[in-house]
Parts: C-alpha cells; structure tokens; sequence
C-alpha cells in the first residue's frame, strides 16, 4: 500500500532562518505532489505542485520554493523565513486526474 | 475570490441523527468533487468524492449529493457518531490540473 511521510512534525525557527521541509511518497511511481499551507482558522491553500520530477509549478507568489530532485521525493525550502510564514504545511500525493489527494500529517511552522 | 465556500463554521448534532454539511462553489468548471476529514494536528483524510456526472455517492454512512445548477453539492451522515467529530473540507477540481480548492471547513461536534 501506499504511504507518504512528513518531517518534521512540528518545527520552531526564527525569523531569516531557513528552512527545509521534505515529502516522500512510497507504494506508486510518478504521483502528482502537492504542498499546501493550512493558516490558523482557514483552509487549505495550495502553494505549489508536481506532476514529474523537476516539474514545480507554483500557484502563488510567496517566499518559499519547492523543488522535486527524486520520482517520490517533494521539498519545500526557504532561504529566509518571515513571520507570515508560520502555519500547518501538508503535502499531498495524487495517483492520478480525478483520483483523490492523500495527505501526509503535516508540520506544524512556528516563527519567532 | 473565494470559488468554495462552507458557510456554516460548525455544526452541533445529537448521536444518532443526521448531519448534514454543505458547500457552494462559483465555478462551473469544476467538475470532481471531495470531502476530507481532518482532526487536529493530522493531515485531511480523504472521505467520499463525486464526479460533476453524477448527482450522488454513497459509502456507508456518507452521501454526498451534487447540485450542479445551484452549484451545490452537501455530505450527509447517518447515523452520525461521537467520533464523527472534526472539521470537514469540501473540495472542487478543474479539468485535469490535479489542483484542490478547499473550503474553509466546518467543524462538526456529535454530542454523545
């Protein structure tokens, strides 16, 4: 069966930091991945998405990158954090058009 | 723009009666539907989906049913159960973008 993994789970980091955050996806060959970025009391927004690797496509302009090096392997990365930064981050993995996402746990992005 | 929207925040119901959860959505274009579950701290789980072909799906205990006129769709649960409590995303798709819209979620409580 397929599973997919996040890490860390919960993460403080200060203001201009970095930051590195990394999917991976195991049980499926070439899913569509996806990152989204829950604020407190909304829902989901997606940031960027994947349909091969080195394929990112980004859906709003923000501070933060993501890049897709390996088949089942998503990384979200910042060079320098803000506090608008701060939020619950999922990733998300697709088999296919019109096939549901499945979600990682999440990590949950405290700036200070 | 918000093109989903759940207009009700929460939800309050007795165990054992019906709940039923709604959403809205602005574009026409959106033609496969979802619903996703989510406790605190977890990831969204994936619940029921229905295509813009049908008007309803059924597992279980979950219906969803879809209005495409009054672009509409709603998920009902029965017999609703304590651990039925959560916040529930509605989501839409386009085309064959793979991209997820999510609501803004409402949160269920069952009361024992």
């Amino acid at each position: 069966s397929q599973t997919i993994h996040q890490w860390p789970a919960t993460l403080v980091q200060p203001v201009g930091s970095p930051l590195s955050l990394e999917c991976t996806v195991e049980g499926t060959s070439n899913p569509n991945l996806y990152w989204y970025r829950q604020a407190a009391g909304r829902g989901l927004q997606l940031l960027f998405y994947s349909v091969g690797i080195g394929q990112i496509s980004s859906e709003v302009p923000q501070n933060l990158s993501a890049s897709r090096p390996q088949d089942r392997q998503f990384i979200l990365s910042s060079k320098k954090l803000l506090l608008s930064d701060s939020g619950f981050y999922l990733c998300a993995w697709q088999p296919g058009h019109d096939q549901p996402q499945h979600f990682g746990d999440g990590t949950r992005l405290s700036i200070l | 723009d918000q093109q989903v929207k759940q207009n009700s925040p929460s939800l309050s119901v007795q165990e054992g009666r019906i709940s039923i959860l709604n959403c809205d959505y602005t574009n026409s274009m959106f033609d496969y539907f979802l619903w996703y579950k989510k406790y605190p701290a977890e990831g969204p789980t994936f619940l029921i989906s229905i295509s813009s072909i049908k008007d309803k799906n059924e597992d279980g205990r979950f219906t969803v049913f879809l209005n495409k006129s009054a672009k509409h769709l709603s998920l009902h649960i029965v017999p609703s159960q304590p651990g039925d409590s959560a916040v529930y995303f509605c989501a839409a798709q386009k085309g064959n973008t793979g991209k997820l819209i999510f609501g803004q979620g409402t949160t269920l409580q069952v009361k024992p």
